[in-house]
């Protein structure tokens, strides 16, 4: 069955470093997602793409965050100066045509010490 | 606007107990409804969804149907297992079909099943 594959599956990083997390959407998606998970809370959405563009984001993607498709199979989360509260677990998922659903992968965990 | 709320947890129950989780939600138009499953240190799986109205879906033991008039989607298994135990999260697509927009999520319900 296809998945949705991330990497890192954890990253400890310094407060004010940049971080790039990776994921590799099914290949015949069309949409893709960034949530985040702070421990033991809601899942929470941050951004979508779709045709190589953000098609929606939330009050939390602010100008740290950036989405980029490089090379028409990755999906990467940027975060440009990363601080404690950045620490959680981000989940890339991705989703196709009408009825097949959101896949999603499972999980990079970021520490930010 | 669109959301989802879900009946506090924890939830604590014996092996071979019934089980349902209280979801209800606030949307307009024609959204999908989704129940997904987090087990300890992994990802989100989905476990079932539904469509439109009057839908069931089922998966694993679990069932839930999609109630616009009472617009719920209660999760319900007749028999948990230790192997149950887990965070289930219901959510809501804002789009008829399920694949686009984004998944709204209610805060979780962990559930314990002790032997």
């Amino acid at each position: 069955e296809p998945e949705v594959t991330q990497t890192p599956s954890h990253q400890v990083t310094q407060m004010g470093q940049e971080v790039i997390l990776r994921c590799v959407p099914i290949s015949n998606h069309l949409y893709f997602y960034w949530y985040r998970q702070i421990l033991g809370q809601k899942v929470e959405f941050l951004v979508s793409f779709y045709n190589n563009e953000i098609s929606e984001k939330s009050e939390i993607f602010d100008d740290q965050f950036s989405v980029e498709r490089p090379d028409g199979s990755n999906f990467t989360l940027k975060i440009r100066s990363t601080k404690l509260e950045d620490s959680a677990m981000y989940f890339c998922a991705s989703s196709g045509d009408r009825g097949s659903g959101y896949t999603f992968g499972s999980g990079t965990r970021l520490t930010v010490v | 606007g669109n959301s989802v709320t879900q009946m506090e947890g924890p939830v604590t129950l014996s092996e071979e107990a019934f089980l349902t989780i209280n979801c209800t939600y606030t949307a307009t138009g024609y959204p999908s409804l989704f129940w997904y499953v987090q087990y300890p240190g992994e990802g989100l799986q989905l476990l079932l969804k539904a469509t439109k109205a009057d839908d069931k879906g089922s998966n694993k033991g679990f069932e839930a149907t999609y109630r616009k008039e009472t617009t719920s989607f209660h999760l319900e298994k007749g028999s948990v297992q230790v192997s149950d135990s887990a965070v289930y999260f219901c959510a809501l697509s804002p789009y008829y079909g399920g694949s686009q927009g984004n998944l709204i999520f209610g805060k979780g319900t962990k559930l314990s099943v002790k032997p």
